[in-house]
């Protein structure tokens, strides 16, 4: 079956401009998560979707960041007045619930913030 | 402190080498535990899921030291195709945070 998509595959943006990155998960998984990745580090927890609320927004680095799953199922991430800072490997990831399961990730969106 | 520590590597090794990577966590309370694998450029991917009695999928062996709070794994008989990225993740009781340690990189040399 078709995995995790994540659009679009890159993203190039001016410092301030507004962004969107969506995510597509499995069908049927309740849970999906955000992550971060810079060069050489791991994924950085952003937000985690249970259905279509916020279980936990606690890793979203400011109030620029902001993330929605308005049906349970596609999410999009939202990044106002992007920052240098911010450029980074968005990855998504959906879980069958939110139980401790493998997480299923999306090939990403490269963000770079000129 | 972080929360999840790993050598960055990278760990260089000959086809055919036993290799292991430890992986320290800061929080007792923690409640899953998972290897991840990462090649250049791509997603992570599940590798194995780290129980409590340790467990064994073919060349790869994880085991959970909850007294001393780390998880280790092993790789026997490394082939070239184990050349990847390996992270540790951490799920701590509670919470739905998965915490990604930065990754041991591993090159496994013809």
């Amino acid at each position: 079956g078709a995995g995790v998509s994540q659009t679009p595959s890159n993203k190039v943006t001016e410092k301030g401009k507004y962004v969107e990155l969506r995510c597509d998960p499995i069908s049927g998984h309740t849970a999906l998560y955000w992550y971060r990745q810079s060069l050489g580090q791991g994924p950085e927890f952003l937000i985690y979707f249970q259905g279509t609320g916020a279980a936990d927004d606690s890793g979203l680095p400011n109030d620029r960041f902001f993330a929605v799953r308005p049906e349970g199922s596609v999410s999009t991430l939202k990044i106002q007045r992007t920052e240098r800072g911010d450029s980074a490997m968005y990855l998504c990831a959906s879980s069958l619930d939110h139980s401790p399961n493998e997480q299923f990730f999306g090939p990403g969106t490269r963000l770079t913030v000129l | 402190r972080k929360e999840v520590e790993q050598d960055p590597g990278p760990f260089n090794v000959p086809e055919g080498a036993t290799v292991a990577f430890n992986c320290t966590y800061s929080n007792s309370a923690s409640q899953s535990f998972f290897w991840y694998r990462q090649d250049c450029r791509k997603e992570p991917k599940l590798l194995m899921s780290v129980y409590s009695s340790g467990n064994e999928d073919g060349r790869f062996t994880a085991q959970l030291n909850r007294a001393s709070q780390y998880i280790s794994l092993l790789i026997r008989d490394s082939k070239l195709s184990d050349s990847a990225t390996y992270l540790c993740v951490v799920l701590f009781s509670g919470t739905y945070k998965y915490i990604f340690g930065t990754g041991t990189r591993l090159k496994v040399l013809a």
